[in-house]
C-alpha cells in the first residue's frame, strides 16, 4: 500500500535555530498538508499545498513557517527560528484530490525544541 | 470557527461488546465526514469515510451521518483489546477539521 513517508523521525534542536521536516507524498496525490499535534492535544492543520503554491494556512502558520516542494517528489517544512512551543508531532498528508477524499498521513517528525 | 466535538473519554468497554464513538461538528457546508484511529504516539490512520446521511458498514466498524443534526458516530461491534486507541472524528468542508479524538479502551 502506498505510503507517506517522513523525515527524520525525531528531532531535537536548540530554541532559535532553523529546521527543516521532509516528507515524501503518495506519487499520484495531488494535495499536500502539514499538521501538528502537542502532546496530549488535538491534530491541528497548519497549511495546505496545491499546484506548488500555498492553498491555505491557518493563523498557526505564521512567517517563521514556509513550505516548499524542492522537486516532483519531496515536500518541505521549515521552521526558521523555533520556540520552545513548537515542540510538537509534526504531521505530513496528502490526497489524491479535494472535499471528498481523505487524507493518508505520515508517520509524523516529533520536534523537540530545548 | 469551524469546530467539531467528540467527548474526549475514556470510554471503556469489555471485549466483544459494542463501542460507540460520537461527534458533532458545526459547519453546514461540511461535504465529508471522516473516522481515523491513533494509537499512541502514532500517526493518524483513516479507517471509515462517509458522505450521505444513514449508515455506512465496513467489516465491524458502522459509520452514521445526520446532516440535520450535525452529528456523526461510529460503532465498533465485537470490541477487541486492539481496538483500544484514540478514535478521531474528521470533517471536510475544505480541508480536514479534527476533533480532540475519544479515547477507546477494550479491557479483556
Amino acid at each position: 500500500e502506498p505510503e507517506v513517508t517522513q523525515t527524520p523521525s525525531h528531532q531535537v534542536t536548540q530554541m532559535g535555530q532553523e529546521v527543516i521536516l521532509r516528507c515524501v507524498p503518495i506519487s499520484n496525490h495531488l494535495y499536500f498538508y502539514w499538521y501538528r499535534q502537542i502532546l496530549g492535544q488535538k491534530v491541528e492543520f497548519l497549511v495546505s499545498f496545491y499546484n506548488n503554491e500555498i492553498s491555505e494556512k491557518s493563523e498557526i502558520f505564521d512567517d517563521q513557517f514556509s513550505v516548499e516542494r524542492p522537486d516532483g517528489s519531496n515536500f518541505t517544512l521549515k521552521i526558521r527560528s523555533t520556540k520552545l512551543e513548537d515542540s510538537a508531532m509534526y504531521f505530513c498528508a496528502s490526497s489524491p484530490g479535494q472535499g471528498l477524499y481523505g487524507y493518508t498521513f505520515g508517520s509524523g517528525t516529533r520536534l523537540t525544541v530545548v | 470557527q469551524k469546530e467539531v466535538e467528540q467527548n474526549s473519554g475514556p470510554l471503556s468497554v469489555p471485549e466483544g461488546a459494542i463501542a460507540s464513538l460520537n461527534c458533532t461538528y458545526s459547519d453546514r457546508g461540511s461535504q465529508s465526514f471522516f473516522w481515523y484511529r491513533q494509537y499512541s504516539g502514532k500517526s493518524p490512520e483513516l479507517i471509515m469515510s462517509i458522505y450521505s446521511n444513514g449508515d455506512k458498514e465496513d467489516g465491524r466498524f458502522t459509520a452514521q451521518l445526520n446532516k440535520a443534526s450535525q452529528y456523526v458516530s461510529l460503532l465498533i461491534r465485537d470490541s477487541q483489546p486492539s481496538d483500544s486507541a484514540t478514535y478521531l472524528c474528521a470533517v471536510n468542508g475544505g480541508k480536514l477539521i479534527f476533533g480532540q479524538g475519544t479515547e477507546l479502551s477494550v479491557k479483556p
